[in-house]
C-alpha cells in the first residue's frame, strides 16, 4: 500500500523559512517522479514542484521559483522541500504526491497534507 | 502559469449526468493528452478519478468519464450519487514542462 506521510509544517514569521519533509514506502521510491502541491486554506490547488526519480531533474512554479528548492533521498525515501522567504501569500497545506513514474505523468497518489501558516 | 478555467459550481439530481468544464489553452490541454481529474471531499486529500484525458485508475467507478476536444476538458460524471459531492480539479501538464490546476468546482448533489 503507498503511504505519503508529510512532516515539518508549523507556523512561521514571515521571512522564515522551513523544511518539509515526506517519508514514502510501499512503493520502489527511485523509481518515481514526485511532486508537492499546495492548497492555500479554502481555495485551489497549486501545483508547486516536481522531481524526477533519480532527482536529476527539477521542476518549479513561477510562484516559488529561486524561493523553494526539492530533492530527495532514495536511500530513505524521503521527499524534502526547501521554503526560505516565507510570506502570508505561501500559507497553505502541502501535500507530497507521487507521480506515475515520470514527471510528465499526473500524481496518483497523495499525502494527508502538512499545514504552513505564516504570520507574525 | 494561470490556472485552467473551470466553472466555480455545479449541481444536479441523484440517477442524473453533469459535466464539468475545464478550458485551458494551445500551450496545456491543447498541446498534450496530459489531463487529469481530481475529486476532493472536505479535509481530505485529492484523489486521481482520471488521467491522460479519458483513462480511469483502479477502483475508480466507469460513471466517471473523460473527454477533450481542442483546449477544453471535460468530465462528466454519470448516475449521480450522494458520494459524488465534493470538489473536483482539472490539472494539464503544459509546454513548460509544469503543471497548471483549474480554480476547481463544487458539485452539489441536490
Amino acid at each position: 500500500e503507498v503511504q505519503l506521510l508529510e512532516s515539518g509544517g508549523g507556523l512561521v514569521q514571515p521571512g522564515g523559512s522551513l523544511r518539509l519533509s515526506c517519508a514514502a514506502s510501499g512503493f520502489t521510491f527511485s523509481n518515481y517522479a514526485m511532486s508537492w502541491v499546495r492548497q492555500t486554506p479554502g481555495k485551489g490547488l497549486e501545483w508547486v514542484s516536481t522531481i524526477s526519480g533519480s532527482g536529476a531533474s527539477t521542476y518549479y512554479a513561477d510562484s516559488v521559483k529561486g524561493r523553494f528548492t526539492i530533492s530527495r533521498d532514495n536511500s530513505k525515501n524521503t521527499l524534502f522541500l526547501q521554503i526560505n522567504s516565507l510570506g502570508a501569500e505561501d500559507t497553505a497545506v502541502y501535500y507530497c504526491a507521487k507521480t506515475g513514474g515520470y514527471t510528465t505523468q499526473p500524481n496518483d497518489y497523495w499525502g494527508q497534507g502538512t499545514l504552513i501558516t505564516v504570520s507574525s | 502559469q494561470s490556472a485552467l478555467t473551470q466553472p466555480a459550481s455545479v449541481s444536479g439530481s441523484p440517477g442524473q449526468s453533469i459535466t464539468i468544464s475545464c478550458t485551458g489553452t494551445s500551450s496545456d490541454i491543447g498541446a498534450y493528452n496530459s489531463v487529469s481529474w481530481y475529486q476532493q471531499h472536505p479535509g481530505k486529500a485529492p484523489k486521481l478519478m482520471i488521467y491522460d484525458v479519458t483513462k480511469r485508475p483502479s477502483g475508480v467507478s466507469n460513471r466517471f468519464s473523460g473527454s477533450k476536444s481542442g483546449n477544453t476538458a471535460s468530465l462528466t460524471i454519470s448516475g449521480l450519487q450522494a458520494e459524488d459531492e465534493g470538489d473536483y480539479y482539472c490539472n494539464s501538464y503544459t509546454s513548460s514542462s509544469t503543471w497548471v490546476f483549474g480554480g476547481g468546482t463544487k458539485l452539489t448533489v441536490l
